[in-house]
């Protein structure tokens, strides 16, 4: 398999711009998990699926923010519009509802610069 | 909801020398505590975990231990080499049943000095 792909891998944008942050879970995994990485505030938990449904999206930092999930091996998040201080680190992870394992297996990450 | 501290922010040992990152959480009720290592420029990945039944858990030259009572759990890194330079990121959930999103500290920088 070939793991979480998440594209694109590097963004530079200007402020007012709407973002797009694709990802694809591996597959046969059913939870999906959006993470956001920076210095100052570490990795934080955005929002998270199961089963395509979204169960908790209290980590999402304001309404610009949006994630859809409209199918098992697809899911976006969406910044619109986007703003210097949402510059960062955007991980996909996916792992196997129920496996016991636990396991959190990230994508290469997004790498999101607002002007 | 969770919260989950860890220290030091940056740890710096000779190779060969032992190196121990230690993590407190706040919700009694987590149960699932996994350690991931991220390189520089890379994805965090697993290096080891540890369930709310057992104590201590070891592979090879990682260990972590656990202590409920206190709510805190340690990584612990024997005999380090160059390659184990990297950021080391402690977590916390309730993963017992469904999938629920880890808590992450906000991560230790650990550097191996030749």
């Amino acid at each position: 398999d070939a793991g979480v792909i998440q594209s694109p891998r590097h963004e530079v944008t200007e402020m007012g711009q709407e973002v797009t942050l694709r990802c694809k879970p591996i597959s046969g995994h059913n939870s999906l998990f959006w993470y956001r990485q920076t210095m100052m505030r570490g990795l934080e938990l955005l929002i998270y699926f199961n089963n395509n449904v979204p169960i908790d999206d209290s980590g999402m930092p304001e309404d610009r923010f949006s994630a859809k999930m409209p199918n098992a091996s697809f899911s976006t998040l969406k910044i619109q519009p986007s703003e210097p201080r949402d510059s960062a680190v955007y991980f996909c992870a996916s792992t196997p509802q129920g496996s016991g394992t636990g396991e959190l297996f990230f994508g290469e990450g997004s790498r999101l610069t607002v002007l | 909801g969770e919260n989950v501290e860890q220290h030091p922010s940056t740890l710096s040992v000779q190779e060969g020398d032992s190196a121990v990152i230690k993590c407190t959480y706040s919700d009694s009720a987590s149960n699932y505590f996994p350690w991931y290592k991220q390189e520089l420029g890379k994805r965090p990945q697993l290096i080891i975990d540890i369930r709310s039944n057992v104590g201590e858990k070891k592979d090879q030259r990682i260990a972590v231990t656990l202590n409920k009572t206190a709510k805190h759990f340690s990584l612990h890194i024997t005999e380090t080499q160059p390659e184990d330079s990297a950021v080391y990121f402690c977590a916390a959930s309730m993963r017992g049943g469904g999938a629920d999103g880890l808590t992450f500290g906000k991560g230790t920088h650990l550097i191996i000095q030749p």
